[in-house]
């Protein structure tokens, strides 16, 4: 079972924000950089976002990321029917059981 | 332009070895970053297997490193996992991905591979 929470969906119409949480612990979060991913349906994850706020070339600055003590938020501006996928935090955790680990998924949904 | 390819059997009987190769092109595993299998069961989500870099260091997951094995073969750009004594928990699609990082920590997955769908029934 995955050790970063994330709500299981949120949803917006077209054009509006919607925001992802992501909540953890001080041996992950609070102590590592956070990385977001985008899942279409049927294909693989792609980076959005690393090192907390960091955009790869190639993602539109409607997408954005923050992290506060042990919990990271992605915020996703002027939705598109596009966005509709599936949303993963991920960081790595250095307690006993150290490992990279990942968030539970959000599924995104626009109205 | 970087890909990641993962090859292996569909279909894996319970109690056999799942084996599975990524094949690296258009960056050679030698010039850095660390190679990751990560999985995900059908309707669930992402779980991270394993870390390997260039000289075969590795960090496997706890939960699963007593089953596992991951390699690095430099002359073909390709890494491989092995995973025993399966069963139908580890029906998954099995991603490759690399990862920049340091100290055997992976930082986040800059690249991946498509998947490929490992079910394991008799």
């Amino acid at each position: 079972q995955s050790v970063l929470t994330q709500p299981p969906s949120v949803s917006a119409a077209p054009g509006q924000k919607v925001t992802i949480s992501c909540s953890g612990s001080t041996s992950n979060i609070g102590n590592n950089y956070i990385s977001w991913y985008q899942q279409l349906p049927g294909t693989a994850p792609k980076l959005l976002i690393y090192e907390n706020n960091k955009r790869p070339p190639g993602i539109p600055d409607r997408f954005s990321g923050s992290k506060s003590g042990t919990s990271a938020t992605l915020g996703i501006t002027g939705l598109q029917t596009g966005d509709e996928a599936d949303y993963y935090c991920g960081t790595w955790d250095s307690s006993l059981s150290a490992g990279h680990v990942f968030g539970t998924g959000t599924k995104v949904t626009v109205l | 332009q970087v890909q990641l390819q993962e090859s292996g059997p569909g279909l894996v009987k319970p109690s056999e070895t799942l084996s599975l190769t990524c094949a690296v092109s258009g960056y050679s595993i030698t010039s850095g970053y660390y190679w990751d299998w990560i999985r995900q069961p059908p309707g669930k989500g992402l779980e991270w297997i394993a870390t390997i870099d260039r000289s075969g260091n590795t960090h496997y997951n706890p939960s699963l490193k007593s089953r596992l094995s991951v390699s690095v073969d430099t002359s073909k750009n390709q890494f491989s996992l092995k995973l025993s004594s399966v069963s139908a928990a580890d029906t998954a699609v099995y991603y490759c991905a690399r990862s920049p990082g340091s100290s055997g920590w992976s930082y986040y997955f800059d690249k991946w591979g498509q998947g490929t769908l490992v079910t394991v029934s008799s």
